[in-house]
């Protein structure tokens, strides 16, 4: 059974700072993608990487995908309330055919303080 | 923008009673994937299809059964409900198609509350 841990679980800091969300696993991915989930809504597809290495940024937000495929993070750079939410990492399998299901993440719920 | 709505966003049912989600898409994704959501359990797979009349169970299949009769349309039916399965419901979609990474991604309805009473 291939798990994902994050961490922290909890984070609440004040806008404005900096923070990392961490993503990790014994096992090798596929795809790594990362969800944000507002109360009362379903998770929202924020990115996918998919090389061992491979960084993306989406504004305020770098996702880094291990070299190995096993882990990943989340730095959100200058945070704003905008910001909070569950973050969701989620796991592709390998091999990866299309039609198989993710490994999601236990989740980090991030809370900005104004 | 591929788009996923469930046909409850609250649902209040009583025990014992059945109870149908329905879950639509409108991008002609292959799969269509069953979650529920509970504070501290994180997401949790119920059942997921690949193909019309094709259907896997998840994690936590008891007490649930699904349906897909048509390629847009995933119905999860709980057959007597229970105050266990007092939560968050979520449909998910996904491509599929031919492989490749790009086609995991999957993308989440609105999300149906429901108590059993």
């Amino acid at each position: 059974t291939q798990l994902l841990e994050q961490s922290p679980q909890f984070l609440s800091i004040q806008e404005g700072e900096n923070l990392t969300v961490y993503c990790n696993s014994s096992s090798v991915f596929s795809s790594l993608q990362w969800y944000r989930q507002e109360p009362g809504e379903g998770p929202v597809l924020l990115v996918t990487v998919v090389t061992g290495g491979e960084v993306k940024k989406l504004k305020r937000l770098t996702f880094q995908f291990g070299d190995a495929r096993k882990d990943s993070s989340l730095h959100i750079t200058a945070a704003q309330p905008g910001d909070t939410g569950l973050y969701l990492c989620a796991g592709g399998p390998v091999p990866n055919f299309g039609n198989e299901k993710l490994t999601f993440g236990t989740g980090t719920r991030l809370t900005i303080i104004p | 923008d591929v788009k996923v709505t469930q046909s409850s966003r609250y649902l209040v049912k009583r025990t014992g009673e059945k109870v149908f989600l329905e879950c639509v898409q409108d991008m002609d994704h292959e799969n269509m994937f069953w979650y529920r959501q509970d504070p501290g359990l994180g997401l949790r797979l119920i059942y997921f299809s690949y193909d019309v009349k094709m259907k896997e169970k998840g994690d936590i299949p008891e007490g649930y059964s699904v349906s897909r009769e048509k390629k847009e349309r995933f119905s999860l039916i709980l057959e007597s409900a229970s105050t266990n399965q007092t939560s968050m419901y979520l449909c998910a979609s996904s491509s599929g198609r031919g492989g490749g990474v790009s086609y995991n991604e999957q993308f989440f309805g609105p999300g149906t509350r429901l108590t059993v009473l």
